[in-house]
């Protein structure tokens, strides 16, 4: 079945370690997104990538860090930099780069931080 | 600046009761506006996109439709697994590859 899919659900961090959350899609979309979710907030952009090997920051990237190598992966790694990193983290594509296209999601990450 | 507000916050409806969700955005130039569901814990799911005022587009019970100002999402003789928070978004007019996200409406129906 096509989608996209999200590693792991739950992920733990301890203090000053850095994490790396898998998102792979095998949609074809040229796009793809990580956002993230906090009570009483809306979906805020962190990274979104257009094409391979290139990417730009969103409205909070930092603490943040992606690549993009291959199409179908976009994985996003949560540095010790990042003061506040426990939320639910979303990763999205798009079949075109124009924003006027619909998002399909994966099923998040929840990271804690611990 | 650019917003989207999502009104009520929450709703509790009896099963076969209609009702409507409301996203308002203050956004010039209009490049589209989306709805979609979210369940708790999971990914959001889109629902449909809207391009001009006057359009309309319809899933099962559920409908949207788009004025200049405003999105209504209406629920006809929702079931209760209609229940979820439905959320709404626009292209930002400044990065169109921006969305900005509304809080959401929590959707609650009970059997």
């Amino acid at each position: 079945d096509g989608g996209i899919t999200q590693s792991p659900k739950y992920l733990f961090r301890k203090e000053g370690q850095n994490v790396t959350l898998s998102c792979e899609q095998n949609l074809n979309h040229d796009a793809m997104y990580w956002y993230r979710q906090d009570p009483g907030q809306g979906l805020r952009l962190i990274y979104y990538s257009q094409i391979v090997n290139d990417f730009q920051k969103g409205d909070i990237a930092e603490g943040y860090s992606v690549s993009r190598e291959k199409k179908e992966s976009f994985p996003l790694t949560v540095t010790s930099a990042q003061k506040n990193p426990t939320a639910f983290y979303l990763c999205a594509s798009s079949p075109r780069t124009g924003v006027n296209t619909e998002a399909f999601f994966g099923q998040g990450t929840r990271l804690t931080v611990v | 600046e650019d917003q989207v507000t999502q009104s009520p916050e929450a709703l509790r409806l009896q099963e076969g009761e209609s009702s409507s969700l409301n996203c308002s955005y203050t956004v010039s130039g209009l490049r589209g506006l989306f709805w979609y569901r979210q369940d708790p814990g999971k990914g959001p799911e889109f629902l449909f996109t809207l391009y001009s005022a006057g359009e309309e587009k319809e899933k099962e019970r559920l409908k949207a439709t788009l004025t200049k100002k405003e999105s209504f999402l209406h629920i006809t003789a929702p079931k209760p697994e209609d229940s979820a928070t439905y959320l709404c978004a626009v292209p930002n007019a400044g990065n169109n590859r921006k969305l900005i996200w509304g809080l959401g409406t929590s959707l609650a129906v009970n059997p």
